[in-house]
């Protein structure tokens, strides 16, 4: 089946660090990808949708000059921590909407912890 | 806001069959109902989706009410490995995903 690769699985960094996360999609082109954070014991909150050759679009109170989402290629979105501080330490998850179905297909998260 | 709602937690017996009920009675209609699971500190799984017949596969059976305001997650023989969270979702097929709290599935041996 579709598999979406996210990288790293988990960080720790200093305050002030800028994190890189990855996602890519293994076997099937993503025009569309979605990054979300999720706190501890919290669903899923969508943080920005990422389409390919052009600018993401970033939900209500999401700081886009914060969270940095690049979506060079068909089959990788990166998302950039910028200046890292302890309140952005969450578990960052990407999807990627595969064409040929109405599904999403998840990356294993991110775990973020800025000390 | 999420447009479903599904009881805060369950418990099944392993080998027994989970029936995780959802309500989406706002439900328009091109939209899907899609049934994620999460197990604890990984990425969400997909299970199945469905927009108006039932729908079964490998992991699991989909039970949609004909006027499509409720539906029924069936996992036909639990085992501990099937304990996470899951999430069921309303939302029309090429759009942004909104998630609920989810029910919190314990399988007990």
């Amino acid at each position: 089946g579709a598999v979406v690769s996210q990288h790293p699985s988990w960080v720790i960094c200093k305050s002030g660090t800028s994190v890189k996360i990855e996602c890519r999609s293994l076997d099937f082109q993503a025009t569309t990808m979605f990054w979300y954070r999720q706190f501890p014991k919290q669903s899923l909150m969508l943080m920005a949708t990422s389409n390919e050759g052009s600018k993401a679009t970033y939900e209500q109170g999401v700081e886009k000059d914060k969270f940095l989402i690049n979506h060079a290629s068909l089959t990788l979105s990166t998302l950039t921590v910028t200046s890292a501080h302890p309140e952005d330490s969450s578990f960052y998850i990407c999807s990627a909407r595969d064409p040929g179905t109405p599904n999403q297909h998840f990356g294993d998260g991110t775990r973020l912890s800025i000390l | 806001d999420a447009k479903t709602t599904q009881p805060p937690s369950m418990d099944c017996a392993e080998g027994r069959a989970a029936n995780l009920p959802c309500n989406h009675s706002t439900i328009s209609g091109n939209e899907y109902v899609y049934w994620y699971r999460q197990i604890h500190s990984q990425g969400p799984q997909y299970i199945i989706h469905g927009l108006k017949n039932n729908e079964t596969n490998e992991m699991a059976s989909l039970i949609i009410t004909e006027d499509r305001k409720s539906s029924t997650l069936i996992l036909p023989h639990a085992t501990l490995r099937d304990t996470a969270v899951y999430y069921c979702i309303a939302s029309p097929p090429v759009y942004q995903l909104i998630w609920g709290a989810g029910t919190k599935l314990i399988i007990k041996p």
